[in-house]
């Protein structure tokens, strides 16, 4: 099966940026998500790109994706308290399912 | 648009019992899951249904069954309820439409505990 590899935490200043990192190992993903999960509720869809794309910016997120190492990651600029959270890393394929990573949990101290 | 809702959010089961996990979709997506959350672990897919009346295992499905009657509806069945269930399941839906792969929206979640 498919396996998506993250940190499991990242403590940041707030003001910093924050990077959090991932892995995959199908290299027929053709979609790759970053999610956020706040406690207690469900993941929220942050970002997404294609597989034939290096980078895409939106506000303060960057990601970018090395197709050749696969690897991916989600850089929030100027990291606020509210950014607090669990990020996930998913691919996937063509069959509409998706492959999550562990989580990384951020912590964004004062 | 409310989107995904599951309920319950919470349910305490003891071992043996069945309940089923509700999920319903406004948004007359076609594709459905199930997923498992558990510490550390990621999501697991359960069960996922690609249209009304039409089902298929995930990656987790020992102990759980599905159905699919209508488009809106994806409830998720526990028969004999185990230690092992005990997680936090969330329901998820999206629709293609002309590309593949569009975002799967999630619902808030049932924490379930089986003592």
């Amino acid at each position: 099966g498919e396996d998506v590899e993250q940190s499991l935490f990242l403590s940041v200043r707030e003001g910093d940026s924050s990077v959090i990192n991932c892995t995959y190992t199908d290299s027929s993903s053709t979609y790759l998500y970053w999610y956020k999960q706040e406690p207690g509720a469900g993941l929220q869809l942050l970002t997404y790109i294609f597989s034939n794309m290096d980078m895409k910016q939106d506000q303060r997120l960057t990601v970018l994706l090395n197709k050749k190492d696969k690897h991916l990651s989600l850089r929030i600029a100027d990291t606020q308290t509210g950014d607090s959270a669990i990020y996930f890393c998913a691919e996937g394929a063509n069959d509409y399912k998706l492959s999550f990573g562990a989580g990384t949990t951020v912590t964004v101290r004062a | 648009n409310a989107g995904v809702t599951q309920t319950p959010k919470f349910r305490i089961l003891k071992i043996g019992q069945s309940m089923t996990l509700q999920c319903t979709q406004d948004m007359n997506h076609n594709y459905m899951y199930w997923y498992r959350q558990d510490p550390g672990m990621g999501l697991k897919l359960i069960y996922y249904s690609v249209g009304a009346g039409i089902t298929d295992k995930g990656e987790v499905p020992n102990g759980y069954n599905v159905s699919r009657s209508t488009t809106e509806d994806f409830p998720l069945r526990l028969e004999l309820a185990a230690p092992s269930q005990t997680s936090v399941y969330f329901c998820a839906s999206s629709d293609p439409g002309g590309m593949s792969n569009q975002p799967q929206h999630f619902g808030d979640g049932t924490r379930l505990s089986i003592l």
